[in-house]
């Protein structure tokens, strides 16, 4: 079964901290791989999308990185802000089979101290 | 642009009602999708359309019939839904079925009572 893991399912920092979300996933047969954002009661918000081909993507003060041999990928937020607060989904769209559409993890519930 | 834009925002429903979600996009994407998520755990694939066409049903409940319009919408038609059906639902958009990135609206929030 193609499923994604997300580690850890909460964090709390204080403000101005970097952080590492990390994610997971059990085929390395994929398309690409999709970070999102969602507030509370909100849609997702896309962060940044990596290609199978691509070992990173940034933006800002997020950085995405993918290692397909391995099944990982990390999100680094840098210099973190009370505004980051959210919870942070990974996912991935699988190439060997199955649904069409994004698998997701279950996502970082990540709060950032004033 | 990259909005996909979800309507209504809130419905509540009784168990007899027949409502539907609608769904719009002008990005030129050729795929969109109907996602489900309930209170605390991600989205969950309901259906996907490729250049308007069904491409995937996963095992979804009758009640739920999709439609495909144009390229550019998307409606969810709801009838005699149950209490647990409520949810947020999602719709997305992504340039072709398995590539690009994916966008997604704000969401349905429905409650079915």
């Amino acid at each position: 079964k193609q499923e994604v893991t997300q580690i850890p399912a909460a964090l709390s920092v204080p403000e101005g901290e970097n952080l590492v979300l990390n994610c997971s996933f059990t085929d390395s047969a994929i398309y690409n791989l999709q970070w999102f954002r969602q507030d509370p009661g909100k849609g997702l918000t896309s962060l940044l999308l990596i290609q199978s081909s691509q070992r990173e993507q940034t933006s800002g003060r997020l950085n995405a990185s993918l290692d397909k041999s391995s099944g990982r990928s990390t999100l680094y937020i840098a210099a973190s802000q009370p505004g980051d607060s959210a919870t942070y989904l990974c996912a991935v769209r699988y190439s060997g089979g199955g649904a069409d559409g994004l698998t997701f993890g279950k996502g970082t519930h990540l709060i950032i101290q004033p | 642009d990259t909005e996909v834009t979800q309507t209504p925002k809130h419905l509540v429903m009784g168990m007899t009602n027949k409502k539907s979600l609608k769904c719009e996009q002008h990005m030129g994407h050729r795929a969109m999708y109907w996602y489900k998520q309930k209170a605390k755990k991600p989205p969950e694939l309901m259906f996907v359309y490729s250049y308007e066409k069904l491409s995937i049903n996963e095992s979804v409940p009758s009640r739920f019939s999709p439609e495909c319009p144009n390229s550019s919408l998307l409606n969810l038609h709801l009838h005699a839904l149950q209490p647990e059906d409520s949810a947020l639902y999602l719709c997305a958009s992504s340039q072709e079925l398995r590539g690009g990135e994916a966008f997604f609206g704000q969401g349905t929030r429905l409650t079915v009572v």
